[in-house]
């Protein structure tokens, strides 16, 4: 069975340093990988994903996150960190040889962005 | 472009009673997801479509859950005999297609209360 998981509730970081938010996965097959965010009252948004190639893949805001096959991990980083960054971060995986398409989501992680 | 539209937003009901929660997915679109969001969890899977048809329904909690799409565009969720556990957000998804790694594209969710 695929799994995520996100193994801080939260993360604090001053602004202007580097964010690091932590997931980890568990499929059968090669994985897709996936980060969205959550604003207060609001829907979940696409930030970036890993399909295949490249092991770091850049998404919006500045996000980028790191494909690590040996250790089953695809953290999210950003160089700076700004205040309107803090929110809610989830971590999701889809196992395309699973035989079904759905998407599992991590706990979330909140990131908090001090100023 | 109008993104996934889903009413109503707020929902407060009687234990018992039966509730029915709608989604308007982005134009185009044949996957729509629905998850379930407790307080300070991720999204839980609930059911996806592939058009017309419900895919893979293993998230629904119970049989008081079903969920339709007639004509492979608005999807109804429907909760018989509401508990008080279910009290949550429903978050409705769309994408482009299962088969293709696409992201997903929430709505804001429909927040139901069950007094």
């Amino acid at each position: 069975a695929q799994s995520v998981a996100q193994p801080e509730d939260q993360v604090n970081v001053a602004e202007g340093n580097p964010l690091t938010v932590k997931c980890t996965y568990s499929v059968s097959g090669n994985p897709y990988l996936f980060w969205y965010v959550q604003y207060p009252n609001r829907g979940l948004q696409f930030l970036l994903k890993y399909i295949t190639g490249d092991n770091l893949v850049k998404g919006s805001y500045g996000f980028e996150a790191e494909f690590n096959k040996s250790q089953t991990s695809f953290h999210l980083k950003k160089p700076s960190a700004l205040v309107s960054d803090s929110a809610l971060y989830f971590c999701a995986v889809r196992d395309p040889s699973s035989g079904t398409y759905k998407y599992i989501f991590g706990t979330g992680t909140r990131l908090k962005v001090l100023a | 472009g109008a993104g996934v539209s889903q009413t109503p937003s707020n929902k407060v009901t009687e234990k018992g009673k039966y509730v029915e929660l709608r989604c308007d997915p982005i134009s185009g679109h044949t996957a729509l997801y629905w998850y379930r969001q407790s307080l300070g969890q991720g999204p839980e899977f609930l059911i996806y479509f592939q058009g017309t048809g419900a895919a893979d329904d293993s998230g629904l909690p119970n049989d008081r859950f079903f969920a339709v799409r007639p004509e492979g565009s608005v999807s109804t969720l429907k909760i018989q005999r509401t508990e008080r556990g279910d009290s949550a957000v429903y978050l409705c998804a769309s994408s482009t297609g299962t088969g293709r790694a696409g992201e997903l594209f929430f709505g804001e969710g429909s927040r139901l209360t069950v007094l």
